[in-house]
């Protein structure tokens, strides 16, 4: 089955202790994504990348980190959590065409995150 | 400052009526719009899509229309159905960001 996982699905942590969020999908997808949603502010992006070894900042990356040394993964890092990050995360990943992201992206079903 | 906005938070509609969601924009350099739903404890599934070169386009009963000069995209769903009722999403991509608004909240009562 075609699909985006990511782990875990629910998390609770205390201030400053480093943690990973995976993210990995079968669909050989070029482009992969991170998200968070918070109340009123819909989804905002974190990090992007658009193939292997090939990272980018979206609109929030403070505090983030990503790295992408396979297609199919694309772990969120956290190295020192903070309880502004307390939110619901989501990991996506499309096929890139010549044109840009116009293809569906498949989003993970999330993993809420509250930092103590 | 939000270069994606969804003005109305929420929008309750007929059974069988045409739903209308609004999105506006404002930077000209957006070159796909896209549309997401989203189900609670779900992560958002992909709807319909927008190139900046077109006017319109369509998917069974999800038609979804571009104003450029306006900035301006909206979401038409007729008819509309009791399972529509979920968050609606707009996005607009550059290169490899996409950029979210706030979402609607739609309501479709049968």
């Amino acid at each position: 089955e075609a699909q985006v996982t990511q782990n875990p699905r629910y998390l609770i942590t205390v201030t400053g202790k480093k943690l990973t969020v995976t993210c990995s999908q079968n669909m050989n997808h070029e482009y992969m994504s991170w998200y968070r949603q918070d109340p009123g502010l819909g989804l905002r992006q974190i990090y992007y990348s658009m193939n292997v070894e090939v990272t980018d900042k979206g609109d929030v990356p403070e505090g983030y980190k990503v790295s992408r040394k396979e297609k199919r993964n694309f772990p969120l890092i956290l190295e020192s959590p903070s309880p502004n990050q307390t939110s619901l995360y989501f990991c996506a990943s499309s096929f890139l065409s010549s044109e840009g992201l116009g293809n569906e992206q498949f989003f993970g079903p999330g993993t809420r995150l509250t930092v103590l | 400052d939000q270069q994606v906005k969804q003005n109305s938070p929420s929008l309750s509609v007929q059974e069988g009526r045409i739903s209308i969601l609004n999105c506006d924009y404002t930077n000209s350099m957006f070159d796909y719009f896209l549309w997401y739903k989203k189900y609670p404890a779900e992560g958002p599934t992909f709807l319909i899509s927008i190139s900046s070169i077109k006017d319109k386009n369509e998917d069974g009963r999800f038609t979804v229309f571009l104003n450029k000069s306006a900035k301006h995209l909206s979401l038409h769903i007729v008819p509309s159905q009791p399972g529509d009722s979920a968050v609606y999403f707009c996005a607009a991509a550059q290169g490899g960001k996409l950029i979210f608004g706030q979402g609607t909240e739609l309501s479709v009562k049968p």
